[in-house]
């Protein structure tokens, strides 16, 4: 694709509720990487993707987070019984391999009440 | 544990100065670093990224410099323009492939 985009863009749930968000990569890019933006608050690390798989979870601010990329491309953010701290942008990124230039999507900014 | 921090962290020139933003960094064994623009209510966009064995890169009116020794890069901008005003981001990526971000520095390009 003509680059990284991301579903919702806007998304307003109830604490408790658990919401996916979505990250379609460049196409052919084999990293994909996650990252939070909390209001007033810098960027986050939150996980990468080598193709399918995630060396490195430790980033995931709890265990009601979690992340998936399937054909090495396509990969989900879920986040379970939200709470109102979970609130913030939530962006995805992707590269043609580890270590190369990061291009990111618009983000998803995901309002918890 | 790295530590980005980036100074200052809002600037307001007016149109046509030159102008250099800092980024400093507690430990040198960086991957890559990366400069982005983040405009209000939209995503990132990568300016410009210098490999851990670069010292510069320059893309149009901006250069960014990268000296590992001192944990230290700066990102210049040239005739700075009102369409420059956003905020700059500064970030490494660390041997796991995590990137570390700074703060920002918000500019502010008076007509």
């Amino acid at each position: 694709g003509a680059g990284v985009s991301q579903s919702p863009s806007n998304k307003v749930t109830e604490k408790g509720k658990d919401v996916e968000l979505r990250c379609d990569p460049i196409s052919g890019h084999t990293a994909l990487y996650w990252y939070r933006q909390s209001l007033g608050q810098g960027l986050e690390f939150l996980i990468y993707f080598q193709g399918n798989s995630a060396p490195d979870k430790s980033g995931l601010p709890s265990d009601r987070f979690s992340a998936e990329r399937t054909g090495g491309s396509v990969s989900t953010l879920t986040i379970q019984r939200t709470q109102q701290e979970d609130s913030a942008v939530y962006l995805c990124a992707s590269s043609s391999a580890p270590g190369e230039t990061q291009y990111f999507g618009p983000g998803t900014r995901l309002l918890v009440l | 544990k790295q530590e980005v921090t980036q100074i200052p962290a809002a600037l307001s020139v007016p149109e046509g100065e030159n102008l250099v933003l800092n980024c400093s960094f507690t430990d040198s064994a960086i991957y890559n670093l990366q400069w982005f623009r983040q405009d209000p209510g939209k995503g990132l966009t990568s300016l410009l990224l210098i490999q851990s064995s670069q010292r510069e890169q320059t893309s149009g009116r901006l250069n960014a410099s990268l000296d590992k020794s001192s944990g230290r890069s700066t990102l210049y901008i040239a005739a700075s323009q009102p369409g420059d005003s956003a905020t700059y981001l500064c970030a490494l990526l660390d041997s796991n492939y995590q990137l570390i971000w700074g703060a920002g520095t918000k500019l502010i390009i008076k007509p």
